[in-house]
């Protein structure tokens, strides 16, 4: 079964800070690794999504990269923001159908 | 953009109601999620469907039920409504494939009194 870990559960850091974030899954079969924000009381929003076959994705001051045979992808967010705030989940998923595992995700604070 | 669009943002139902869930997407996706989500417990997927009248159980399916009469609709029924399925609910969609990103509505908070 897959299991999805993500450290550390809460990050603070002030505001201009180059950040990462860590998600770790046990089993390497995947087909892909999708990282997602989530605000509070609201639903996720995709920010990233790496294909197994894919080293890294990059979206403006986001960069995802993933390690396949270690079972760990990170999140590099540069020069973090108040607006970044928010909590950050992965998702590994596999499978026709699309299941997918999802991290408890990451809570993270950028202090103005 | 993709639009996922769940039919209400608060519900408060109570216990032994039947209760539904609405979730409608634009983009023509053949894949349709539910996941419940709870603090500690994170994201579970209660049921999933790939295709119109098909479904699938996810990890957490007891005391759930889904229809997918039409692609673009996947609608979650909580056949007699307890204390302990108090929850966020959240729906997504994907495309057919396996590289395709997963979009979300912006969830439903259901308290069951």
């Amino acid at each position: 079964k897959q299991e999805v870990t993500q450290i550390p559960a809460a990050l603070s850091v002030p505001e201009g800070e180059n950040l990462v974030l860590n998600c770790s899954f046990t089993d390497s079969a995947i087909y892909n690794l999708q990282w997602f924000r989530q605000d509070p009381g609201k639903g996720l929003t995709s920010l990233l999504l790496i294909q197994s076959s894919q080293r890294e994705q990059t979206s403006g001051r986001l960069n995802a990269s993933l390690d396949k045979s270690s079972g760990r992808s990170t999140l590099y967010i540069a020069a973090s923001q108040p607006g970044d705030s928010a909590t950050y989940l992965c998702a590994v998923r596999r499978g026709i159908a699309g299941k997918s595992t999802f991290g408890d995700g990451t809570t993270l604070t950028v202090k103005p | 953009d993709v639009k996922v669009t769940q039919s209400s943002r608060y519900l408060v139902k109570r216990t032994g109601e039947k209760v539904f869930l609405e979730c409608v997407q634009d983009m023509d996706h053949e894949n349709m999620f539910w996941y419940r989500q709870d603090p500690g417990l994170g994201l579970r997927l209660i049921y999933f469907s790939y295709d119109v009248k098909m479904k699938e159980k996810g990890d957490i399916p007891e005391g759930y039920s889904v229809s997918r009469e039409k692609k673009e609709r996947f609608s979650l029924i909580l056949e007699s409504a307890s204390t302990n399925q108090t929850s966020m609910y959240l729906c997504a969609s994907t495309p057919g494939g396996n590289n395709q990103p997963q979009h979300f509505g912006d969830g439903t908070r259901l308290s069951i009194l």
